[in-house]
């Protein structure tokens, strides 16, 4: 039923390079996020967005950055990519129901990226 | 802060059976809500079920329902007749009001065993 999409799905890189996660949702949602999760650990908030030109930082600090020229567009981009770095990154999207007050999370399918 | 706690890293069940995933949460607030996340080896995150706080019924999707024992702070999932398909990750989630941003356990790796 989501329609978010996120490239690549995998990623292999060498330290030092500059690189851009995308992700995209045609459900028209205002607000969306990224999340990082390291196997077995739990998913943290990175970025997250209220709508267009709006981005803040979450619960947990990243060297990672965001843009938000559109509403369906969410770029996550690393300057100078790391071994650190080595992580899942997932982007959702959702939608607030007015009528039950519950805000519905649309998760796309993820990056695995590697730094070597 | 607010913090989630799955306490089991894996379980398994054997097909047909029943399995409950326990999450407990800790929070001052009294207005949020509690989800259950499945996440299959496709890394998809699929909401399976959810409940708010502010309901005493505990919340049901089909094979699917929830423990919810507020005064304890405790959100347990329970399977009901297993499938194979079932096999996954599971993440008990919390948030802070309609709006507030997920706070997720570590999960716990469900294996269903035919």
């Amino acid at each position: 039923e989501a329609d978010i999409y996120q490239t690549p799905r995998y990623l292999v890189i060498g330290t030092g390079k500059k690189i851009t996660l995308e992700c995209s949702q045609t459900m028209g949602h205002d607000k969306m996020y990224w999340y990082q999760q390291d196997p077995g650990m739990e998913l943290h908030l990175i970025h997250y967005s209220y709508g267009v030109n709006s981005t803040e930082k979450g619960d947990l600090s990243s060297e990672s950055t965001v843009s938000r020229i559109r509403t369906e567009h969410f770029p996550l981009t690393l300057e100078s990519a790391r071994p650190s770095h080595t992580s899942q990154y997932l982007c959702a999207s959702s939608e607030f129901f007015r009528a039950g007050g519950v805000e519905k999370l649309f998760f796309g399918s993820g990056t695995q990226l590697s730094v070597l | 802060a607010q913090t989630v706690t799955q306490s089991q890293p894996e379980m398994s069940v054997q097909e047909a059976e029943t399995v409950t995933l326990s999450c407990t949460y800790d929070t001052s607030e009294s207005d949020y809500y509690l989800f259950w996340y499945k996440q299959p080896p496709s890394r998809q995150m699929i909401l399976v079920i959810r409940q708010e706080a502010y309901k005493q019924q505990n919340a049901t999707e089909n094979r699917f329902s929830v423990n919810f024992q507020k005064a304890a702070k405790s959100f347990s999932l329970k399977i009901s007749d297993s499938q194979l398909g079932d096999a996954a990750m599971y993440f008990c989630a919390y948030r802070r009001g309609s709006q507030g941003n997920l706070i997720f356990g570590k999960g716990t790796k469900l294996s269903v065993k035919p």
